[in-house]
């Protein structure tokens, strides 16, 4: 069974940092490409940022670009968000999505349960 | 970037009836790299229909997707209780783009 499990989220003031994380079992890490997806409160679903499977290569929204940085660890099965000069329009539970296969093109096909992030003084 | 609109924006319907959801894209869509998922309240997203029309596993038949090029359908037949959620389209070919939702109420 896939599971993807955050964690990492919290408070934080503007101008922080955070990292978050999302433990991945039931399939073989490497193979799949992985993503963000976040969710302002009461707003709809946004892709923030993806890794290919050997983790090589990465893409952000243009909203995140050089603010956040996304990596992987194969051994330890384990996707992270590193989030730098957070913002209030940062809020938001963000969601791990794995991708359907390790390069594009591919959909989300399980999602994690999502960890909330607060950025407020 | 190819943005994706979803209309209406809110569908009033009872269990039983047959629902028509909408996802425009502003460019076409290339190979039908369109994705629908459905979120319930609380909960996180998840898969309904991948490739245009493609069930993803476990869905039931009463989902269908259907369209090409930049106009995109989703249908469910016959609705049940659970199906009351809220219903957004992707497009994953390029830009990942997500449309801004459909909330099906009762």
């Amino acid at each position: 069974e896939v599971q993807l499990v955050e964690s990492g989220g919290g408070l934080v003031q503007p101008g922080g940092s955070l990292r978050l994380s999302c433990a991945a079992s039931g399939f073989t890490f490497i193979n799949y490409a992985m993503s963000w997806v976040r969710q302002a409160p009461g707003k709809g679903l946004e892709w923030v940022s993806a890794v290919s499977g050997s983790g090589e290569s990465t893409w952000f929204a243009e909203s995140v670009k050089g603010r956040f940085t996304i990596s992987r660890d194969n051994s330890k099965n384990t996707l992270y968000l590193q989030m730098n000069s957070l913002r209030a329009e940062d809020t938001a539970v963000y969601y791990c999505a794995k991708g359907s296969s390790a390069v594009r093109p591919y959909f989300f096909d399980y999602w994690g349960q999502g960890t909330l992030v607060t950025v407020s003084s | 970037e190819i943005v994706l609109t979803q209309s209406p924006g809110t569908l009033s319907l009872s269990p039983g009836e047959r629902a028509t959801l909408s996802c425009r894209a502003s460019q076409s869509v290339s190979s039908s790299y369109l994705a629908w998922y459905q979120q319930k309240p609380g909960q996180a997203p998840g898969l309904l229909i991948y490739g245009a029309s493609s069930r993803a596993t476990g869905i039931p038949d009463r989902f269908s997707g259907s369209g090409s090029g930049t106009d995109f359908t989703l249908t469910i037949s016959r609705l049940e209780p659970e199906d009351f959620a809220v219903y957004y389209c992707q497009e994953y070919g390029t830009s990942r783009t997500f449309g801004q939702g459909t909330k099906v109420e009762i």
